[in-house]
């Protein structure tokens, strides 16, 4: 099956810095990568996702890119703010994996002042 | 768009008891939830998944007479935990998705469940 590993697992910034998180995946038939981001207490929330057929994306201070030879992607945030603060999780879907994501183990990202 | 209400977000209830949490899709119809289990600083971890109308799939090692899950309509889906004890006790999130491979799974906000 497939397997997601994420690094950092703690990450820490200052405001206004960027901040990257890599994730690599095993199965090279997983085709969605979606990234979400979780506050305490909270369930994750989407906020970026690319598809095997694109490399990059981008939303406002947001940017994922996808490297499928090497079966790596990554999260780019750029001018961090406090309220990024959160863990984030990076996931993969295989195709005819019935659906099911597989998560990363999470990074705890700190932005400070 | 795409909203998931999870209800109740947090139950505290005594060893022996049944529990049932609710999973809604507001905005959408839901043909496919999922149910995950996520301890403190850990991953979410997938113990089932369900189709509108069928039953559900569970992941290796979830016991399914312990967490029934019921998908009996397009925008609700509920999870109960047969007679908790203190062990079941953890933060358990829904999400749900809509028809289409390319469709986005949705989170719920999470139920912390405590078993005294």
């Amino acid at each position: 099956g497939e397997n997601v590993e994420q690094h950092p697992s703690t990450l820490s910034v200052q405001e206004g810095d960027s901040a990257v998180i890599k994730c690599t995946y095993s199965d090279s038939a997983s085709n969605y990568f979606p990234w979400y981001k979780q506050e305490l207490g909270k369930g994750p929330q989407l906020i970026i996702d690319i598809r095997s057929n694109v490399g990059e994306k981008k939303d406002q201070r947001i940017a994922v890119t996808l490297n499928k030879t090497a079966k790596h992607f990554s999260l780019h945030i750029t001018e961090t703010q406090p309220e990024d603060s959160a863990v984030y999780f990076c996931a993969a879907r295989p195709t005819g994996g019935g659906n099911k994501l597989t998560f990363g183990t999470g990074t705890q990202l700190k932005v400070e002042l | 768009g795409a909203v998931v209400s999870q209800h109740p977000s947090r139950v505290i209830c005594k060893s022996g008891t049944s529990v049932k949490i609710e999973c809604r899709s507001l905005d959408f119809q839901a043909t496919t939830m999922f149910w995950y289990r996520q301890f403190p600083k850990q991953s979410l971890m997938l113990m089932a998944t369900s189709n509108e109308g069928s039953k559900a799939t569970y992941e290796q090692g979830v016991e399914k007479d312990k967490f029934l899950i019921n998908h009996a309509s397009l925008t609700l889906s509920t999870l109960t935990v047969t007679s908790a004890h203190p062990e079941d006790s953890s933060f358990y999130i829904c999400s749900a998705k809509t028809q289409g491979v390319d469709q986005p799974q949705h989170f719920g906000d999470g139920t912390r469940l405590s078993i005294l």
